[in-house]
């Protein structure tokens, strides 16, 4: 079955430090990626995507991922991170163009002033 | 911010009445979907649909009911409200062709049922 991992609930960062969010997906092919990023009281916003090509890509609010085809995962990353990321963040993969979105279980991040 | 709005934003409502969540788009998106989320917590789809006249059923469908008449408009249906109803939910629209497919969400409506 296709399925989406997040594996840690809760992530803790100090302000200024890197921070890495981790998704590993179990998806057959060459699956489209995508991060979601949802504010306290907030809609979710798509921070970034990887549909093919360089394996590192860019996205909002100067985040990035790594895709890992070997290790099937996705891992979001931030060089420095601020307090204001602190949120739900969303791993997200689609088989193909005509199948439906998987969502990971979301990964809390919080930034320590 | 994206263009995709949903009505209420909040509903308290009894148990037993039928309710429509409204969300329409002005993107000209093909694909919507229907999520439901309880606060902090994972999404659950409930319905999606590739274009007009095209309804899938997602994880949570079997107490509501969708319809897809115009690119721009996607309902979501509660025939009988029940307080294990009351969540969030959110909707959402895509581009299904190129190479968009990332998905705008709307801002949500806060579902309680007493």
């Amino acid at each position: 079955a296709q399925s989406v991992a997040q594996p840690e609930d809760q992530v803790n960062v100090a302000e200024g430090n890197p921070l890495t969010v981790k998704c590993t997906y179990s998806v057959s092919g060459n699956p489209y990626l995508f991060w979601y990023v949802q504010y306290p009281n907030r809609g979710l916003q798509f921070l970034l995507k990887y549909i093919t090509g360089d394996n590192l890509v860019k996205g909002s609010y100067g985040f990035e991922a790594e895709f890992n085809k070997s290790q099937t995962s996705f891992h979001l990353k931030k060089p420095s991170a601020l307090v204001s990321d602190s949120a739900l963040y969303f791993c997200a993969v689609m088989k193909t163009s005509y199948d439906k979105v998987i969502f990971g279980p979301g990964t809390s991040l919080s930034v320590i002033p | 911010e994206a263009d995709i709005y949903q009505t209420p934003r909040y509903l308290v409502i009894g148990t037993g009445k039928k309710i429509t969540l409204e969300c329409s788009q002005t993107m000209g998106h093909d694909k919507m979907y229907w999520y439901q989320q309880d606060p902090g917590m994972e999404l659950h789809l409930i319905h999606y649909s590739y274009g007009v006249n095209s309804t899938e059923k997602g994880d949570l469908s079997s107490e509501s009911t969708v319809s897809r008449i115009r690119t721009e408009h996607f309902p979501l249906t509660l025939e009988s409200a029940r307080p294990s109803h009351t969540s969030q939910y959110l909707c959402a629209s895509s581009l299904g062709w190129s190479v968009s497919h990332e998905q705008y969400f709307g801002p949500g409506t806060r579902l309680t049922v007493t």
